[in-house]
């Protein structure tokens, strides 16, 4: 079936640092890609999003493209902030379905 | 803020208690969901709701039972609950963009169960 793969484990790192998140998908056809992002205390929120091939979705610094030949849609940042301190979701749906599957989630930490 | 409110944010609730948790969208969605997050498991989708008809149940226990009078309100009723129903319930709503499907979330009950 449709699964989305996030990388294991949280992500510690310091101010201004670099994030990279990856995100696979395991699909039969050509989906939409999301990535949502979950402050704490709060629910999920979209951040970007792309729904074909070599689109780049970007949001809040946030860039992720869509890579159909490594089924991928990795999520980065170039300098982020203690703010950006949330878990953040990488999700697939298909053309006219409103159903959403998601990945495990990755806790990313910012540290002063 | 998302446009889609939840109450309460918090309940604690013993197993005999009954109770209900509200969802309501002020976008004109037409399709609502219900979700479970777990500590340390993945998002569970347990119910969905298009243009008010229940049009996806997977597998939740009867003790959870959902209900949506219109198109901007979703009810979750809770009875007889165990322990490890605990955790934050999101409810969601979305509308068809393009043949896209984007959700927009709550903030989530913290339901306890003691």
């Amino acid at each position: 079936g449709d699964s989305v793969t996030q990388m294991e484990g949280p992500v510690t790192l310091s101010e201004e640092a670099f994030l990279t998140i990856n995100c696979t998908y395991t699909a039969t056809g050509y989906p939409s890609l999301f990535w949502y992002v979950q402050y704490p205390g709060e629910g999920l929120q979209l951040l970007l999003k792309a729904t074909k091939a070599d689109d780049k979705g970007s949001n809040k610094g946030f860039e992720a493209t869509y890579r159909k030949e490594t089924t991928s849609f990795h999520l980065e940042k170039g300098s982020v902030q203690v703010s950006d301190s949330a878990v953040y979701f990488c999700a697939l749906s298909y053309y006219g379905n409103n159903r959403l599957a998601f990945g495990k989630g990755n806790q990313v930490v910012v540290i002063p | 803020e998302t446009g889609v409110t939840q109450t309460p944010r918090h309940l604690v609730m013993g197993m005999t208690n009954k109770k209900s948790l509200k969802c309501e969208q002020h976008l004109g969605h037409n399709a609502m969901y219900w979700y479970k997050q777990s500590a340390k498991k993945p998002l569970e989708l347990m119910f969905v709701y298009s243009l008010e008809e229940r049009v996806e149940n997977n597998s939740v226990p009867s003790r959870f039972s959902p209900e949506c009078p219109n198109s901007s309100h979703l009810f979750l009723h809770l009875h007889t609950l165990q322990p490890e129903d605990s955790a934050l319930y999101l409810c969601a709503s979305s509308q068809e963009v393009a043949g896209v499907y984007e959700q927009y979330f709550g903030p989530g009950t913290r339901l306890t169960v003691t």
